[in-house]
């Protein structure tokens, strides 16, 4: 069945370097889609991405979506200790299936 | 319209027992999702609703696990006899159309215990 892997499982930066974490699906995707979930709480939508190449920007995070729509990045900027919690990506096979979490990647920050 | 709501917030219990959630989507949205979350994990697929249809429930679930949205509002869902491997949190989403241009908004969770 469909996969999504995430890497890497944690990262702890010092507050104002940047991160990324990758993202790697077993199939082609209709779109991804990045999700957050603070300490405690739970997964808040963040973007979808749907084309080929596609990058977008929301203030200090940069996500792009792989060519081959196989893969996907989330890039911070100059990390904030509010940056902290878990970045998930999300897959559809097509734009009407169910979306396919990958494990995470978990931010903590370092003031 | 505050979100989606899921109740309890918690819930502990003895091993072998039912147990029951429910789970209220944004009024306007049309599709309702169920996934359970173990630390350190992504959410995993359980079931979802187009309205009061379900139309997909994983191949993981046992049949132990069901779940239902009658007139496609809220939903409840029941684990049946549960099991230590059952604790959780239980999370509810609900999205206004298949495709998802504003994605899932998610609930707050119930947190399953079983002793």
């Amino acid at each position: 069945g469909q996969q999504v892997m995430q890497i890497p499982q944690y990262q702890h930066v010092q507050e104002g370097e940047d991160f990324t974490t990758y993202c790697n699906s077993s199939t082609t995707l209709s779109n991804i889609q990045w999700y957050k979930q603070r300490p405690g709480g739970h997964p808040v939508f963040l973007i979808q991405l749907v084309k080929s190449g596609e990058v977008k920007k929301q203030k200090r995070l940069t996500f792009q979506f792989g060519e081959a729509k196989k893969n996907s990045s989330l890039h911070i900027t100059a990390t904030q200790t509010t940056d902290v919690g878990t970045y998930f990506c999300a897959g559809q096979k097509t734009s009407y299936d169910k979306v396919i979490f990958g494990p995470g990647t978990s931010l903590s920050v370092i003031p | 319209d505050t979100g989606v709501s899921q109740d309890p917030r918690h819930k502990i219990t003895k091993r072998g027992q039912n147990v029951t959630f429910r789970c209220d989507p944004i009024s306007e949205h049309n599709r309702l999702y169920w996934y359970r979350q173990t630390l350190g994990q992504g959410p995993e697929f359980l079931t979802y609703f187009q309205n009061e249809a379900q139309l997909e429930k994983s191949r993981l679930l046992s049949d132990r696990f069901s779940a239902e949205r009658p007139k496609g509002s809220f939903s409840t869902l029941e684990i049946q006899r549960t099991e230590q491997g059952d604790s959780a949190m239980y999370l509810c989403a609900s999205s206004l159309e298949a495709a998802l241009t504003y994605g899932y908004t998610f609930g707050s969770g119930t947190r399953l215990t079983v002793v």
